[in-house]
């Protein structure tokens, strides 16, 4: 079975922190995503990887950044936290086949 | 990606069979049908995923009709671990990384 773990189920940080969010598969896949998911608006793609080193914006990108070093990790970072980042985070991986693979999902809190 | 539509709920008995249909009738010869789910707050989980054929693996069967414009989810035994939000959606292999989940069907299953 694909595993896809993200670092936090619940996270709590105040209005201009650095926020760093893990994901880890161990399936070996190329192609990593980092989604929000809000009431009312569905799942937003942040940014996608492709490969170790490479990043796409997806359509969501302003305030966010992230980084593949390693194929299996590929981590979210907010610069500078604010309260209309709050939202529930969600991190994917993708098979040859197009199957997404979703994460447990990180419920950020900005105060 | 092709819309679709789906009821916005459906309450089934536990043990029962859980049938949840979707329309999709603008699809193209090229569009896959797929199935997640997502149990409140957790990431969307990956069901099937079928093109043409019916498809069956262990946690459900899809039914695709022949001329593909509708398709059924079936859990042919629901448990109470099967309520969730269940979301249609298609796409082909050039859709590119966005997943666009619509409003689902809310399955409540109830003992």
């Amino acid at each position: 079975d694909v595993k896809v773990t993200q670092s936090s189920r619940y996270l709590v940080k105040r209005t201009g922190e650095k926020v760093f969010l893990e994901c880890v598969q161990d399936m070996d896949h190329e192609n990593m995503f980092w989604y929000r998911q809000d009431p009312g608006l569905g799942l937003r793609l942040i940014y996608f990887s492709y490969d170790v080193k490479m990043k796409e914006k997806g359509d969501i990108p302003e305030g966010y950044s992230v980084s593949r070093e390693k194929k299996e990790r590929f981590s979210l970072i907010l610069e500078s936290a604010s309260t209309n980042q709050t939202s529930m985070y969600l991190c994917a991986t993708r098979t040859v086949k197009e199957t997404q693979y979703f994460g447990p999902g990180t419920r950020l809190l900005v105060l | 990606d092709a819309k679709t539509t789906q009821p916005p709920s459906m309450d089934c008995a536990e043990g029962r069979a859980a049938n949840l249909p979707c329309n999709h009738s603008t699809i193209s010869g090229n569009e896959y049908v797929y199935w997640y789910r997502q149990i409140h707050s957790q990431g969307p989980q990956y069901i099937i995923h079928g093109l043409k054929n019916n498809e069956t693996n262990e946690m459900a069967s899809l039914i695709i009709t022949e001329d593909r414009k509708s398709s059924t989810l079936i859990l042919p035994h629901a448990t109470l671990r099967d309520t969730a939000v269940y979301y249609c959606i298609v796409r082909g292999d050039n859709a590119g990384n966005m997943l666009t989940f619509g409003g689902g069907t809310r399955l409540m299953v109830k003992p």
